[in-house]
């Protein structure tokens, strides 16, 4: 059983349009929300991340939304930029870590 | 980065045969995990540690073991590598929240 669900799977944008990865999940005991950017050939890399009593975090061109009761989170690139070419993975962390299936996004100059 | 590897970066090995991958931290963080990540499944927890010694399974254990017996040092073992443990495997570190990640070991079974 998928613990985060995460979409799309791929993603396109052109260069300075905004990026949105949206991820969902059940378990409300889960405390601490962040997100990953991984290159190829590397390991993934922490981007940001939110606790749940906060609704939104931002920083520099990357912001997390947080929707409690709707147990909703995402995360917006705002002027999308060939070099965030990546492959992102949303968390959800308990007990354990859980990760979601991961998004590819592909920023078209 | 993270003072984080893993040993060997590249392994090709055959069926049946046991593979022990490594990972060596220079942080001195008390949990350190071992994951693998395959197309479509995203990044899957085999066995984690919370401190010398002490180990549980994560998901995807079956098949896997793991050794800690230097807060540094954190070893994944294939006891009989098969086909279906072709991956790329991830070793992470972390002190609570958030987990840094080594640079991977692609693994390929024959």
């Amino acid at each position: 059983q998928q613990q985060v669900k995460q979409s799309p799977q791929s993603l396109i944008v052109q260069k300075g349009g905004i990026s949105i990865i949206n991820c969902a999940y059940e378990n409300t005991a889960f405390d601490y929300f962040p997100w990953y950017q991984q290159f190829p050939g590397k390991g993934p890399a922490l981007l940001i991340a939110i606790r749940p009593d906060v609704s939104e975090k931002k920083e520099g061109r990357f912001t997390i939304s947080f929707n409690k009761s709707a147990k909703q989170f995402s995360l917006h690139i705002m002027d999308s930029q060939p070099g965030d070419s990546a492959t992102y993975f949303c968390a959800a962390i308990g007990n354990q870590f859980y990760f979601g299936t991961g998004t590819s996004l592909t920023v078209i100059p | 980065d993270a003072g984080i590897t893993q040993s060997p970066r590249h392994k090709v090995t055959e069926t049946g045969t046991p593979v022990t991958l490594r990972c060596h931290q220079t942080e001195n963080h008390r949990y350190m995990y071992w994951y693998r990540q395959d197309p479509g499944h995203g990044l899957r927890l085999i066995h984690y540690s919370y401190g010398v010694k002490d180990t549980d399974k994560g998901e995807v254990s079956d098949g896997y073991s793991v050794s800690r017996s230097k807060t540094e040092d954190f070893l994944l073992t294939l006891e009989s590598a098969t086909s279906s443990q072709t991956s790329v495997y991830f070793c992470a570190i972390s002190d609570h929240y958030e987990q840094y990640f080594g640079p991977g070991t692609r693994l390929t079974v024959t």
